[in-house]
């Protein structure tokens, strides 16, 4: 079975500041992962996701994160954070070809001015 | 391509009450997914379709939820004698296949009086 810890529930950051939201995984088999992003009010859509190949993905928003195999994790980044950021993010885990994803708590970004 | 939709987007009940609620996937997407999401958590996985055939089911789900997708199209999830834990938003995905992007639609929000 998966697990996903998404080590911080809150992450207070300024506008233009770099980010990181931590992910760390746990499973016995092959993993794809993702990340989600819930804007207030609005439903889950997809930031990035890795399937195979590169360690290094990019998303969508200026968001990238990066697979560290040998220590299980899945950050999240961005250089420069803006104010329409700041929404709830979710890590999630599914075996590589299944179905079920499990997904973490959530992290909620909060971008001040 | 109109995205995934669910009907209601909010259902106000009283304890003990049975409803129903309804998924539209995108039109060419056999894969559908339910989960439910409480305040401060992830979305938790309920089940999975693949075309018409239910695959998978979370031990979450108690023999009080029933899901169908009888056609391979739409989908319904309905909760029989709703109680106050059901509280919770519920959510629909589809997707192509496996490792491909979920996509999510705005949920339903439950509340059980």
């Amino acid at each position: 079975a998966q697990s996903v810890t998404q080590l911080d529930s809150q992450v207070p950051v300024f506008e233009e500041a770099p980010v990181e939201l931590r992910c760390n995984y746990s499973s016995s088999v092959s993993v794809y992962l993702f990340w989600y992003v819930q804007y207030p009010n609005q439903g889950l859509q997809l930031l990035l996701k890795y399937l195979s190949g590169s360690t290094l993905v990019k998303g969508i928003n200026g968001f990238e994160a990066e697979f560290n195999k040998s220590q299980t994790s899945f950050h999240l980044r961005k250089p420069s954070v803006h104010i329409s950021d700041t929404a709830e993010y979710f890590c999630a885990v599914s075996e590589t070809g299944g179905f079920k994803t499990i997904f973490g708590a959530g992290t909620r970004l909060f971008v001040k001015a | 391509d109109t995205g995934v939709s669910q009907d209601p987007r909010h259902k106000i009940t009283k304890r003990g009450q049975n409803v129903t609620f309804r998924c539209d996937p995108i039109s060419e997407h056999n894969r559908l997914y339910w989960y439910r999401q409480t305040l401060g958590q992830g979305p938790e996985f309920l089940t999975y379709f693949q075309n018409e055939a239910q695959l998978e089911k979370s031990r979450l789900l108690s023999d009080r939820f029933s899901a169908e997708r009888p056609k391979g199209s739409f989908s319904t999830l309905e909760i029989q004698r709703t109680e106050q834990g059901d509280s919770a938003m519920y959510l629909c995905a589809s997707s192509l296949s496996a490792g491909d992007t979920q996509y999510f639609g705005p949920g339903t929000r439950l509340t059980v009086l």
